[in-house]
Formats: structure tokens, C-alpha cells, sequence
């Protein structure tokens, strides 16, 4: 039962345009979410978090969106370059964010064309 | 640079034969994890530490065994009793309040 859903395996845009990752859940105990970013041959990297209490957070090119009711949050990445090309995790976590209760989601591979 | 140190990069092993991943972090973090990513999948938990000489097991432990002698430390055996032990090994490391910061990753081949 996969709890934490990233649908879309892959995705491919324009350098400079937007690029919009999803990621769906199914627990509604899960208060803190996460994005990681994976290049090959190296370990994931924080990204970027929210908390249930917030809709938004931004961090310079990256905002990530959390829609409670919908179970839903997107990574928004504007604009693209090519270094973003990567594989992005979501992960989400109840209760305040204990790293031994993070569940990931399988990620979605980015590719941004020059 | 604090960080944190994987070895070996790569590693084969004979089936029935024990294996031993290395982790070490410099980043004077109480917490240590250890996850096994496969093709296709997310991340899933095998051990994690949050104090010396303390352990606990994760989402997927059977077949895996851990120590933590040294806070620096947490070394995974891959048993011969781990079925399917051909994976990606990702160990971190955190506050234990905070985010995971991975090391580069360990790939594991049964031959």
C-alpha cells in the first residue's frame, strides 16, 4: 500500500519554462512533507519542506504547494535549468517530522533540455 | 568537510555470504539511518540509531543487522539471510530534530 504517490515517472520540459512535480498521499496523519533531490551516483539532498500549516513555502526558484483537503502537494520549479535535471523524492512524515517515519514516495525524474 | 563517507562504492557478493557496509559521519549528528532504494521504488528504512549503543529496526530489517559502537558510526551486514540483497545502500545521518543528510551510496551486486 503505498502511501506516499509520486505518478509520474518522468518528466521532461524547456529550459526556463516551469516544471510542476506531483506528489499525492493517502495518510491523513502525515503533517510534514519534503522534497529531495537525487543526482546519479550520489545520495539525495534536501530540498525543501512544509509543514501542515502552511500552504506555501518558497525558496528562491522552488515553491512547494500543499492542498490538505485534495491529500496533494507539487513542487514548482521556475524557472528550469539544466543542473535541475535530477530524480525528485517526496516524502512525508506524521507527528512533527521524526526522520525514522519519513515514507517516500518512488520520485520522478526530471530532465530540463537547453 | 563535514559529511558523510560510504564504503565500498560497489561490492559483490556470494550468496551465502555475510557483507559489511560502511558508514561514518562527521557532522556530530545523533542520528543515523540506513535505507535500501531498488529500481523503481522510494526509499525504505532498514535500521536507524538515535544514541550510541541504542537501534532500532525499520520498515524492512530481516536479513540486516547493525552496531553503533561510535556516534560516528553505523556499519549495515548484509546477511545471507536477506533474500533478495542486490540494491542501492544509502546511509544518513540527522539532528534528531531535522533533515537527512545522505551519504553518496553504496550498490550491493549477489552473484
Amino acid at each position: 500500500d503505498q502511501q506516499v504517490k509520486q505518478n509520474s515517472p518522468s518528466l521532461s520540459v524547456q529550459e526556463g519554462r516551469i516544471s510542476i512535480l506531483n506528489c499525492d498521499y493517502t495518510n491523513s496523519m502525515f503533517d510534514y512533507f519534503l522534497w529531495y533531490k537525487k543526482y546519479p551516483a550520489e545520495g539525495p539532498t534536501f530540498l525543501i519542506s512544509i509543514s501542515s500549516i502552511k500552504d506555501k513555502n518558497e525558496d528562491g526558484r522552488f515553491t512547494v504547494f500543499l492542498n490538505k483537503s485534495a491529500k496533494h502537494l507539487s513542487l514548482h520549479i521556475v524557472p528550469s535549468q539544466p543542473g535541475d535535471s535530477a530524480v525528485y523524492f517526496c516524502a512525508a512524515s506524521p507527528s512533527g517530522g521524526s526522520n525514522y517515519k519519513l515514507t517516500f514516495g518512488k520520485g520522478t525524474l526530471l530532465t530540463v533540455n537547453p | 568537510d563535514g559529511g558523510i563517507t560510504q564504503s565500498p562504492k560497489y561490492l559483490f557478493r556470494k550468496e551465502g555470504q555475510n557483507v559489511t557496509l560502511s558508514c561514518e559521519q562527521n557532522l556530530n549528528h545523533d542520528a543515523m539511518y540506513w535505507y535500501r532504494q531498488d529500481p523503481g521504488q522510494g526509499l525504505r528504512l532498514i535500521y536507524y540509531s538515535q544514541i550510541v549503543n541504542d537501534f532500532q529496526k525499520g520498515d524492512i530489517a530481516e536479513g540486516y543487522s547493525v552496531s553503533r559502537e561510535k556516534k560516528e558510526s553505523f556499519p549495515l551486514t548484509v546477511t545471507s539471510a536477506q533474500k533478495n540483497p542486490t540494491a542501492f545502500y544509502l546511509c544518513a545521518s540527522s539532528p534528531l530534530l531535522g533533515e537527512l543528510f545522505f551519504g553518496e551510496g553504496s550498490r550491493l551486486t549477489v552473484l
